[in-house]
Order: structure tokens, then sequence, then C-alpha cells
């Protein structure tokens, strides 16, 4: 599974756009990029995946270089709440098994 | 709530014993994900269940060992406890085994082996 890099921590100003990066520089054609988050030792929480195109849902975008070596995720307007570990994971698309959790982006949300 | 049920929440046993963790899936999920999670290791691929069926391992020590029943609830059994199991257990699951089907996970039990 190719291996992600993520910077160990940032900060951000509540109601501002917070963009958490990812580098996947050996992703292979067939693996899907998902981000988590982990807020405070509760379950890691789903947010979004993509395969090649950018996505959007009700919490979050996920933006997609064209050459899919690095990835985006943008919480669109950051509130305290979104203070958390944020994961991206690449996941094979056939094995479609387990995620292997790096050790994430911690993000605080300052007021 | 991810509808991924763990129980129970909390557990405190001492060394030397054994303990049973459960998991029931969303409804309608086949696949069965467990992880453990300590201080110093992060969040650690256990093993993985289809269908009733174990579909992937992964670091999981000799003295622990899961299952799924036909209604889909998993355990996982944890024997002769040491100190070092203390950590959070996840049980996560997904309505297939494709990757582009996410994983949805409970919020864990919390045991710790004294």
């Amino acid at each position: 599974d190719a291996k992600t890099t993520q910077p160990p921590s940032m900060d951000c100003a509540e109601g501002r756009a917070a963009n958490l990066p990812c580098n996947h520089s050996t992703i292979s054609g067939n693996e899907y990029v998902y981000w988590y988050r982990q807020i405070h030792s509760q379950g890691p929480q789903y947010i979004i995946h993509g395969l090649k195109n950018n996505e959007t849902n009700e919490m979050a975008s996920l933006i997609i270089t064209e050459d899919r070596k690095s990835s985006t995720l943008i919480l669109p307007h950051a509130t305290l709440r979104d203070t958390a570990v944020y994961y991206c994971i690449v996941r094979v698309a056939f094995k479609g098994g387990k995620l292997i959790f790096g050790q994430g982006t911690e993000l605080s949300v300052k007021p | 709530d991810s509808g991924v049920t763990q129980t129970p929440k909390h557990l405190i046993t001492a060394t030397g014993q054994r303990v049973t963790l459960r998991c029931s899936p969303r409804s309608g999920d086949l696949s069965v994900y467990w992880y453990q999670q300590s201080l110093d290791q992060g969040l650690q691929f256990l093993i993985q269940y289809y269908n009733g069926e174990e579909r992937a391992k992964g670091n999981i020590l000799e003295r622990f060992s899961a299952q799924q029943f036909p209604d889909l609830h998993s355990e996982l059994n944890l024997s002769s406890l040491e100190l070092g199991d203390s950590a959070l257990y996840f049980c996560a699951s997904s309505a297939e085994v494709i990757a582009n089907s996410p994983l949805h996970f409970g919020n864990g039990t919390r045991l710790t082996v004294t």
C-alpha cells in the first residue's frame, strides 16, 4: 500500500478554511485516498474518499492533483469541534480490506 | 453516531485474565475489522472478517482471537492479559470489502490491565 506524508500539526482560525495536505507520491492507479479524523480517543470518523476526481460532501472537500501524487482536505469553515487528528490513507482498490493509519495531522482550531 | 456498537465501553481486569470484547456492525454491513490503539503505537490493524470468515490478519498476538457469528456480530477474545495490552480497541464495519466501501468505526472499548 502507498505511504502517505502529512505535517504533524497545523493551526487554523475558527471560521476560516482548514486546508490539510497529504503527499502520496507512490500511489497506484487503483488506490483510493481516504480521510478520517479522530477526536480525542473517540472512534475514527470517516470524512471523505476519492479515486481521481475531486469530491465534496457535507463535511469536507477533497482535492486530488491531476498526477494523484498529493491531495488536500478542505474544511470550509472550521469550528472548534473540528479540532482532531486527521488521517490521510491510501487504500488499494482490489484488496478492499484494512486501512493502515499513519500518524496523521493534529489540527487545532483556535478562536 | 456511526451505527457500530461496541461493548463494554470500559473494562478493568488483572494480568493473566481473559476478556471478551463485543462488536455489532452497522445494519447490512458484512465485514468487521478490529484495531488496537495504544499510546505509543497508534492505530494498529488486528484482524478482519467478512460474512463469518477471516479475511485478513494484521499484527494480532497469538493470545488474541476473534470470530464473526452468523448474525454478523463479532467478538475479540484477549487472554493471558499483560500490562501492555492496555489500550483502546476499536471495531469497524463496512458493507463490502471493495476499496470504495468506507469503514465506519465504533467508539471503542478501553481496556485497562492492572
